[in-house]
């Protein structure tokens, strides 16, 4: 079975500073795996997407994600975070059967951004 | 295209009331979810159509909960005798069938239901 860790619920980092937002996977094939953003009031909104291709993957507003296969990780990072960033972060896998794939969501990961 | 909307943003219903929420996904996508966020957790999948049919079910959707998707276009999810374990966000997406993960999925805003 397809299952994610997200192993910080929360982080606080100042504005300017570097972002990691951690993330292990559990899959039984070679998985797909996403980041999603969900701001206050607002839908989730997918940051990046893994699918075997390159395993640094870039997403929108500057932030990035490495596949790690030997660690089963796929960290969440940005050089240098914005006030805006502050929101609650999902690691994502998905789970194929059936003809369709089903999205499997970590616990999400807030993310607080300081002055 | 305005994306994915969901009717309405808030919902507060008393212990036992019915309760029915709307998502209108994107027009061209055949395939329509239905997740449920409860505080401090991810979204958890509930229910997948795929055009009109209910292809799948999550054991978390009760006997108490029902879906629907007539004609292949908006979705209801019914929510009969409310408890108050059903207070979370109820979130619908949609996607196209097209390839490997279609396009992606596309979340609405969310029905956020409060059983008092």
């Amino acid at each position: 079975a397809q299952s994610v860790t997200q192993l910080d619920s929360h982080v606080s980092v100042s504005e300017g500073t570097p972002v990691l937002l951690r993330c292990n996977y559990s899959s039984s094939y070679s998985p797909s795996l996403f980041w999603y953003v969900q701001h206050p009031n607002k839908g989730l909104q997918l940051l990046l997407k893994y699918t075997s291709a390159a395993t640094l993957v870039k997403g929108i507003n500057g932030f990035e994600a490495e596949f790690k296969k030997s660690e089963t990780s796929f960290h969440l990072t940005k050089p240098s975070a914005h006030m805006s960033d502050a929101a609650e972060y999902f690691c994502v896998v998905t789970s194929f059967s059936g003809g369709y794939n089903k999205l499997i969501f970590g616990a999400g990961t807030r993310l607080a951004v300081h002055p | 295209d305005t994306g994915v909307s969901q009717n309405p943003r808030h919902k507060i219903t008393k212990r036992g009331q019915n309760v029915t929420f709307r998502c209108d996904p994107i027009s061209e996508h055949n395939r329509l979810y239905w997740y449920r966020q409860t505080l401090g957790q991810g979204p958890e999948f509930l229910t997948y159509f795929q055009n009109e049919a209910q292809l799948e079910k999550s054991r978390l959707l009760s006997d108490r909960f029902s879906a629907e998707r007539p004609k292949g276009s908006f979705s209801t999810l019914e929510i009969q005798r409310t408890e108050q374990g059903d207070s979370a966000m109820y979130l619908c997406a949609s996607s196209s069938g097209q390839g490997y993960m279609g396009r992606g999925y596309t979340f609405g805003s969310g029905t956020r239901l409060t059983v008092v």
